[in-house]
C-alpha cells in the first residue's frame, strides 16, 4: 500500500504569488518525520524542510513551510513568494522504521512550473 | 561544490557490460544509501550502508553489487544490466540511519542498450 501520496503530478502558479503542494501520508507508528525535496533538472534531490510527528508548530524555513495537519495525516507544503528558480520536481518523503534503522519512503512527486 | 558527489554523471552501457559508479562525500556521514529513480516511479531505496557495513538490500537483484570501502566512499558495480535498469541512480549520505535527514548527490543517469 502506497504510504506517501502526492496527488497533484503537475502545478502551474503565477512569479510571486503562494503555492501549496499536497502530501498525504499512511503510517502507524507513533513516531515518524516527514521532508519535502527539491529535485530541478540537473537531478539533485535538495532538502527543503522536516517536520516531527511531535513537533507542536509547523515547520518553516525561509520562504518554504510545512502546513502539518496530524489528524488529517497531511503535511502540504507552502512556498510563497514563488520564483521562477522554484521551477522544479518536489517529493514528500516520510522516515520508516525498518528492522534495525530507518529508511526514506517517497512519494511519485509534484511537477511545480513558475511563470512570469 | 557540493557535500555528495557522484561520478559518472551519464553513463551508457550495453547488456554485456561491467560498469561502477561512485559516490563520495565529505560531510562525515556514517550512513550512505543508493537509490533508484525511474521515470514515472517514486525513488526507491536500494541499497543501506552504516558505519561501512550493509545494513539493507531492499530485494536488488545481484546484476547490482555494492561496495562500501569507508565511510566516504559508496560504489555501484554494475553487470549483465537488462534496459528496464536505464535509471536515475542516486546516491545519499546522512549521519546515521536514525537521523535520516539525507544529501542527495547528483545522481547518474544510467542508459542501458
Amino acid at each position: 500500500a502506497q504510504k506517501i501520496t502526492q496527488t497533484q503530478p503537475g502545478m502551474f502558479v503565477q512569479e510571486k504569488e503562494a503555492v501549496t503542494l499536497d502530501c498525504t501520508y499512511d503510517t502507524s507508528d507513533p513516531s515518524y518525520g516527514l521532508f519535502w525535496y527539491k529535485q530541478p533538472s540537473s537531478g539533485e534531490m535538495i532538502f527543503l524542510i522536516y517536520q516531527g510527528s511531535y513537533d507542536q508548530q509547523n515547520a518553516t524555513e525561509g520562504r518554504y513551510s510545512l502546513n502539518f495537519q496530524k489528524a488529517r495525516k497531511s503535511a502540504n507544503l507552502v512556498i510563497s513568494a514563488s520564483q521562477l528558480g522554484d521551477s522544479a520536481m518536489y517529493f514528500c518523503a516520510m522516515r520508516e522504521a525498518l528492522l534495525t534503522s530507518y529508511k526514506l519512503i517517497f512519494g511519485s512527486g509534484t511537477r511545480l512550473l513558475v511563470r512570469p | 561544490e557540493t557535500g555528495v558527489t557522484q561520478t559518472p554523471r551519464h553513463l551508457v552501457m550495453g547488456m554485456t557490460n561491467k560498469k561502477s559508479l561512485k559516490c563520495e562525500q565529505h560531510l562525515g556521514h556514517n550512513a550512505m544509501y543508493w537509490y533508484k529513480q525511474s521515470a514515472k516511479k517514486p525513488l526507491e531505496l536500494m541499497f543501506v550502508y552504516n558505519f561501512k557495513e550493509q545494513t539493507e538490500n531492499n530485494s536488488v537483484p545481484s546484476r547490482f553489487s555494492p561496495e562500501c570501502p569507508n565511510s566516504s566512499h559508496l560504489f555501484l558495480h554494475l553487470h549483465t544490466l537488462q534496459p528496464e535498469d536505464s535509471a536515475l541512480y542516486l546516491c545519499a549520505s546522512s549521519q546515521d540511519t536514525f537521523n535520516t535527514e539525507a544529501f542527495f548527490g547528483q545522481g547518474t543517469r544510467l542508459t542501458v542498450v
